[in-house]
């Protein structure tokens, strides 16, 4: 599977898009680009997922470049529930590559 | 909304002891997952199974550990003599089909395992 690049960490404020960046340039044709989350040990939960085309659901919106090389995942208005490790992961299949992640820490 | 649901949700268990647990899948999931996480680290993928056999398996999944499922709904992952450094969240997740397509994996909220 191929590896991804995220930041360590951000902030952001309440109420506003968080933007999170991540970098999979060496993405092959096949391969999704998957996001999760885990807040405080839980067990990761799907965010969303795609192949080329930009995606939305009720959670956010995965934006990723005409190249497939990066993408963005915006959640468009954050809360607090939403303090939590982001993994943006690459893959064919589940055997999910888990890497370190964003610590997105959201601030009243 | 369907959950992956695993139990104990914290099992304290002596060296050398063997451990079972246990989970219950999304009911129409057909492919079934143990992954682990350990204190401050990554989570890491330690096997998958499909059609009542393992599919894939990491480094990690050794002789020490072996997956099951007993019956139509419950996916165990036991762990013989246990060590300390076994000490992890041990989460369980089911997907529908085994390749990305439109669907996802779920996880469950995980078995802390404490080996003293």
């Amino acid at each position: 599977d191929a590896k991804t690049t995220q930041p360590t960490s951000m902030d952001c404020a309440e109420g506003r898009a968080a933007n999170l960046p991540c970098n999979h340039s060496t993405i092959s044709g096949n391969e999704y680009v998957y996001w999760y989350r885990q807040i405080h040990s839980q067990g990761p939960q799907y965010i969303i997922h795609g192949l080329k085309n930009n995606e939305t659901n009720e959670m956010a919106s995965l934006i990723i470049t005409e190249d497939r090389k990066s993408s963005t995942l915006i959640l468009p208005h954050a809360t607090l529930r939403d303090t939590a490790v982001y993994y943006c992961i690459v893959s064919l299949d589940y055997k999910l590559s888990f890497g370190a992640g964003t610590t997105v820490t959201v601030r009243a | 909304e369907p959950e992956v649901t695993q139990t104990p949700s914290h099992q304290v268990t002596q060296m050398g002891q063997e451990v079972i647990l246990r989970c219950v899948p999304i009911s129409n999931h057909l492919y079934f997952y143990w992954y682990r996480q350990i204190l401050g680290q990554k989570v890491e993928f330690l096997v998958s199974f499909y059609n009542n056999e393992i599919s894939e398996k990491s480094e990690i999944f050794d002789d020490q550990f072996s997956v099951e499922r007993p019956d139509g709904s419950n996916f165990t992952l036991k762990i013989r003599s246990t060590k300390l450094e076994d000490s992890a969240m041990y989460f369980c997740a089911s997907s529908e089909v085994g390749r990305v397509k439109n669907t996802e994996a779920f996880f469950g909220q995980g078995t802390r395992l404490t080996v003293v």
